[in-house]
């Protein structure tokens, strides 16, 4: 079993829509959940992140995690055309554990 | 305004050449990466670097190498081992621990002809 599982889609929605997007993972160690959107031909930028179990919200956006089901989710409301990138999930160990294991991302289009 | 820089932002490389790959950041970040991302298959780490004249083979090392002479540098070179080169390469940086996560740079897009 990998590491992140996350499915890569892609996935198209109308504005406006809300998007759910999910990743699994197998590491119990993992204590922070980070969110990075990636433009095409562009790197990553930290989204948001969460550390544990519970929901923190941005703005139109959303993280939850489940550690009881490792389990990762990311909701995005009143989804704009602007949103329209790829999404990776990006569970890390606490403590002086630096490297990040990414999942391959799912890639949303939010049609106007 | 800190930051990574990666340059060039397009490379060519013909086959049997060696090519370095440029990544700055003036962060103070201590910790550097570099990911090769190509469709379908997510970011993978090829090397990483924790401290000045420390570095580690990540997930698929084979055919590139590195240098972490100062901490504010970390070039990849991509040699004629690789043997399937042509990709997008992103560095990253971290300056925590596992709250902070990585500030990536804006990539090199590089091209075997």
């Amino acid at each position: 079993q990998k590491e992140v599982e996350q499915d890569p889609g892609p996935l198209s929605v109308p504005e406006g829509a809300i998007v759910s997007l999910n990743c699994t993972y197998s590491n119990s160690a993992f204590q922070y959940f980070m969110w990075y959107r990636q433009y095409s031909r562009k790197g990553p930028e930290l989204l948001m992140y969460t550390y544990s179990s519970g929901n923190k919200e941005d703005g139109r956006f959303t993280a939850q995690v489940d550690k009881s089901s490792k389990y990762i989710s990311l909701f995005i409301r009143d989804s704009q055309p602007s949103d329209s990138a790829t999404y990776l999930c990006a569970p890390v160990g606490g403590g002086s554990n630096y490297k990040l294991t990414f999942g391959k991302g799912t890639l949303l289009t939010v049609n106007p | 305004d800190g930051g990574i820089t990666q340059s060039p932002k397009y490379l060519f490389r013909k086959e049997g050449q060696n090519v370095t790959l440029s990544c700055e950041q003036n962060l103070n970040h201590d910790a550097m990466y570099w990911y090769r991302q190509d469709p379908g298959q997510g970011l993978r780490l090829i090397y990483y670097s924790q401290i000045v004249n420390d570095f580690q083979k990540g997930d698929i090392a084979e055919g590139y190498s590195v240098s972490r002479e100062k901490k504010e540098s970390f070039p990849l070179t991509v040699t004629s081992a690789q043997k399937n080169p042509t990709a997008f390469y992103l560095c990253a940086s971290t300056g925590g621990g596992g709250s902070y996560g990585y500030t990536f740079g804006s990539g090199t897009r590089l091209t075997v002809v």
